[in-house]
């Protein structure tokens, strides 16, 4: 399985756009990038998935480079309600697979 | 219905004790989750069923017992737990074969287990 290395924090402002890369350099052809979210006491939520180039959702925004050893996680405008553990998995998409092996992750928080 | 349930929400067990906990999803998903999160940490991927059947367990201890007795619902028996053992247990589930562009895991709320 890939290995996911990502920033253990970030501290941002209020409104502005926050980008959290993670580095991914062992990645397989036919691994997918996914991005969740983590509120204290609360289950995972998905955020977006991408296999290469830009995908973009109602949140946030995916950018992968052509060679596919990073991804940045990008949320526009952030708010406090958006300090939270952000989590980056690399790994198998196909025949219902889904990654499934957590990164450390990044401990978001959005300041007044 | 998008939701996983899991119950309880709190468990507080002595090392002798066996109890269980309960997951559930009506979302027609044929994949399902146990993870363990301790404080601070990533969630741990533990057991994996597919179609009711185990298909991946992590060397997990003997003393940790799933069960998916149907489609909709998954157990963790527990018995003779150590403290260490506490934590928050996660479940989740997903589809096996993604209707969209990605394949997303819903997770529950989460069971806080305390082992005293």
């Amino acid at each position: 399985l890939a290995k996911t290395t990502q920033p253990i924090s970030m501290d941002s402002y209020e409104g502005q756009e926050v980008n959290i890369t993670c580095s991914h350099n062992n990645i397989a052809t036919n691994d997918y990038i996914t991005w969740y979210q983590q509120f204290p006491s609360q289950g995972p939520r998905f955020i977006i998935q991408g296999y290469k180039t830009k995908v973009t959702n109602e949140v946030a925004s995916l950018f992968i480079p052509a060679d596919r050893k990073s991804s940045t996680l990008s949320l526009p405008r952030v708010s406090l309600s958006d300090t939270a553990v952000y989590y980056c998995l690399v790994g198998p998409f196909q025949q219902g697979n889904t990654p499934l092996v957590f990164g450390k992750g990044t401990r978001l928080s959005v300041i007044a | 219905d998008t939701e996983v349930t899991q119950t309880p929400k709190h468990l507080v067990m002595g090392m002798t004790n066996k109890k269980s906990l309960k997951c559930e999803q009506h979302m027609g998903h044929r994949a399902m989750y146990w993870y363990k999160q301790k404080a601070k940490k990533p969630p741990e991927l533990m057991f994996v069923y597919s179609y009711e059947k185990l298909s991946i367990n992590e060397s997990v201890p003997s003393r940790f017992s799933p069960e998916c007795p149907n489609s909709s619902l998954l157990n963790l028996h527990l018995h003779a737990l150590q403290p260490e053992d506490s934590a928050l247990y996660l479940c989740a589930s997903s589809q096996t074969i993604p209707e969209s562009s990605y394949n997303e895991q819903f997770f529950g709320p989460g069971t806080r287990l305390t082992v005293l």
